[in-house]
């Protein structure tokens, strides 16, 4: 089945600056990644997701860049705010049905 | 639009017992996944529900089972309820499924179970 890597576990950064999540995936018949962001005490929230015929996609201030060849994606979030902060979740789609496969979630702490 | 909604939002229960959760799907979606998020993890799937049959099951026991209803709602109960089935459990709905391509999946806000 299919595996999913998420790196790093905990990422601190300023108000203001960059921040960056990658993952990788196991399995090459993967089509589907999407990213969750969850605030404590609530389910996951989709904010973007990108498909395999697609290399990258922007939303305002999120990003997200797929390398099919290396088997990875990115979530890079630009300007960060305080209310950013929360656990991110990067995911993949099985090659059957649609069911997803999640990494392990990064805490992203922005301080004002 | 509700947006996908689950219940209870809290549930305390006794080692042995069984449980039942709820979910209703975002209008307009026909397929429900339903998750196990354990504390500092990421969702584990449990199960998928579509056109009222189990389309796909992760590694749970068969003490982990399901339903869905005509009007696409869902229900997970669990039975024999050991402590390590203390969890956030979460329900995804979404349109359509395998063959017919990827399609974005929306989570409902879960609900909190505690084994004791």
């Amino acid at each position: 089945g299919e595996n999913v890597e998420q790196h790093p576990s905990t990422l601190s950064v300023q108000e203001g600056d960059s921040a960056v999540i990658k993952c990788t995936y196991s399995d090459s018949a993967s089509n589907y990644f999407p990213w969750y962001k969850q605030e404590l005490g609530k389910g996951p929230q989709l904010i973007i997701d990108i498909r395999s015929n697609v290399g990258e996609k922007k939303d305002q201030r999120i990003a997200v860049t797929l390398n099919k060849t290396a088997k990875h994606f990115s979530l890079h979030i630009t300007e960060t705010q305080p209310e950013d902060s929360a656990v991110y979740f990067c995911a993949a789609k099985d090659s059957g049905y649609s069911t997803l496969t999640f990494g392990k979630g990064t805490m992203l702490l922005v301080s004002p | 639009d509700a947006g996908v909604t689950q219940s209870p939002t809290h549930l305390i229960k006794t080692r042995g017992q069984q449980v039942t959760l709820r979910c209703s799907p975002k209008s307009g979606h026909d397929t429900v996944s339903w998750y196990q998020q354990a504390l500092g993890q990421g969702p584990q799937f449990i199960f998928q529900y579509y056109e009222e049959e189990e389309r796909q099951r992760g590694n749970f026991p068969d003490r982990f089972s399901g339903h869905q209803f005509p009007n696409y709602s869902s229900e997970l109960n669990v039975n024999a309820l050991l402590l390590g089935d203390s969890a956030l459990y979460l329900c995804a709905s979404s349109f359509g499924t395998g063959g017919h391509g990827p399609h974005s999946a929306f989570f409902g806000q879960g609900t909190r179970l505690t084994v004791v």
